[in-house]
């Protein structure tokens, strides 16, 4: 089982919001880690976007808007990246990493479509 | 203004080494480590290991031990990524990043595609 699953892909509409998961493996607690977000456009390198352990260990990437934002969902053993007032601009492949058992760990990916 | 540029593509035949090199700029370069990340075709990313700059301590991903080696110059500011007995699955975009206070990857090279093929 990997250590972190991400849906496969998101839709999502012009000025709503999206919710985008990520799930540790049952046998590591989210509450012990920083989830780290990334942005990925196509041809592009990732681009780092915030890190998130609790709401008082926080940070956002430099120049990163305010409209992306880190959660956790204990009871589901989630990270959550909420991107809300969804534009055209941010469809986009999103990364989720944890540092585990001295290694980075990244999620599948989610790809998410604003439609 | 931080920039990481690597070196251009490359195409190898199986059983060959790359060595892949990132060269840093607008920053100290001993005082953080660089990330080395992979992402094959229409796949997610795949972290490879870590070097620091300051004393060449480095952490490499289980999976690739034994054939990847990552070394830095300082004199120059660049890092090198060598992967070794290349296979066709290591057909892949290889990314070096910049590890920053908090352990995340704030600036990323542009990317260097590296093609395994007869």
């Amino acid at each position: 089982q990997a250590v972190l699953t991400q849906p496969s892909s998101l839709s999502a509409s012009p000025g709503g919001s999206a919710s985008l998961t990520c799930t540790l493996r049952s046998d590591i607690t989210v509450d012990t880690y920083w989830i780290y977000w990334y942005q990925q456009k196509p041809g592009s390198p990732p681009q780092y976007l915030l890190r998130y352990k609790s709401d008082s260990d926080k940070e956002q990437g430099s120049g990163v808007p305010s409209r992306f934002s880190g959660s956790k969902d204990a009871s589901a053993n989630a990270g959550i990246l909420l991107i809300s007032g969804l534009q055209s601009e941010d469809e986009a492949d999103y990364y989720c990493m944890i540092w585990h058992n001295s290694a980075y760990m990244f999620g599948g990916g989610t790809k998410l479509t604003v439609l | 203004q931080v920039q990481l540029v690597q070196s251009g593509a490359e195409v190898k035949k199986p059983g060959a080494s790359v060595k892949v090199s990132c060269k840093a700029s607008g920053y100290t370069f001993a005082s953080y480590g660089i990330s080395w990340v992979r992402q094959a075709p229409g796949q997610g990313l795949e972290w490879m290991g870590w070097i620091s700059p300051y004393n060449g301590d480095t952490n490499f991903a289980q999976k690739l031990q034994g054939r990847v080696t990552m070394t830095t110059d300082t004199s120059t500011s660049t890092a090198y990524m060598q992967l070794r007995s290349l296979r066709s699955d290591d057909t892949a975009v290889y990314y070096c990043g910049r590890v920053w206070s908090g352990n995340e990857f704030d600036y990323w090279g542009q990317g260097t595609l590296v093609t395994v093929s007869t």
